[in-house]
C-alpha cells in the first residue's frame, strides 16, 4: 500500500531563516514523488519532482530511498513562500494512483 | 489559461438530492482523477481514469460514482448527498507517461443541508 507522512501540520520559520518540510513515504516498489503547493485562493499545483533533481523557487528535495523521505528544503525563506505544501507519491507503473499526505502550512513571518 | 475546469465552482445541495459534478480538460490526457478534501485534510483519491479504464479506491463509498464519456471530460456523481460529503472535490489530469506533472481545476466546493 502507498502511504505518505507529513509529520507536522503547522510550521511557523522568520524570513530569511531555513525550511525544511519533512515527508516520509511507505511503498514497496520504486516511487515517484512530487511536492505540491497551494497558494492562498489558488489552484494545487505541482512545485518539484524527485526525478528533476533541479531546483524551483530555491526548494530542493532529496529522494532517500534508505530513509524513505523526501523533504523539501530552502535555505533562506521568503515570505511569499507561505502555503499549503502536500507531499506526494505515486508508483512507477502506468495505472497506479497519486496519493498524498495530509499536507504542512507554511507560514514565514516578516 | 485554464488548462482543467470544474463547474460549479460552489454546489449547495440538499441531504438525498443527487448532484453531479463536472470536470474538462484541454490536455487530452489520459489519466484523470477525483478527489475529496475536507478542511484541513489531504486530498483523498476517490477514483481515477487511465483512459478508459476505471479504478474506484476501496474506502470510496458506494453513493459516488463517476463516467468519463470521452478523454475530455469527467463526472462525478454523488447519488445521496449526506451531511458528511461536504467538502471541496478536485479533479486533475495528467499524461500517462512517468513522472508527469498532474494538473489541478480550482475544485468544486460542495455544501450539503
Amino acid at each position: 500500500a502507498q502511504r505518505v507522512t507529513q509529520p507536522e501540520k503547522l510550521l511557523s520559520v522568520f524570513k530569511g531563516a531555513p525550511v525544511e518540510l519533512k515527508c516520509n513515504y511507505s511503498y514497496s516498489g520504486s516511487p515517484e514523488l512530487f511536492w505540491y503547493v497551494q497558494y492562498s485562493r489558488q489552484r494545487l499545483q505541482l512545485l518539484l519532482r524527485h526525478i528533476s533533481r533541479e531546483s524551483i523557487k530555491g526548494f530542493t528535495a532529496d529522494l532517500n530511498k534508505g530513509e524513505t523521505s523526501f523533504h523539501l528544503k530552502k535555505p533562506f525563506a521568503q515570505e511569499e513562500d507561505s502555503a499549503m505544501y502536500y507531499c506526494a507519491l505515486r508508483g512507477f507503473s502506468g495505472n497506479t494512483p497519486l496519493v498524498f499526505g495530509k499536507g504542512t502550512r507554511l507560514s514565514v513571518i516578516a | 489559461d485554464a488548462m482543467v475546469i470544474q463547474n460549479p465552482r460552489y454546489q449547495v445541495t440538499q441531504f438525498g438530492k443527487p448532484v453531479t459534478l463536472s470536470c474538462s480538460q484541454t490536455l487530452n490526457h489520459n489519466v484523470m482523477y477525483w478527489y475529496q478534501q475536507k478542511s484541513s485534510q489531504a486530498p483523498k483519491l476517490l477514483f481515477h481514469y487511465y483512459d478508459k479504464d476505471f479504478n474506484n479506491e476501496a474506502d470510496t463509498p458506494d453513493n459516488f460514482q463517476s463516467r468519463r464519456p470521452n478523454t475530455s471530460f469527467c463526472f462525478l456523481d454523488i447519488r445521496s448527498p449526506g451531511l458528511g460529503d461536504t467538502a471541496m472535490y478536485l479533479c486533475a489530469a495528467r499524461t500517462g507517461g512517468m513522472n508527469t506533472e498532474a494538473f489541478f481545476g480550482q475544485g468544486t466546493r460542495l455544501t450539503v443541508v
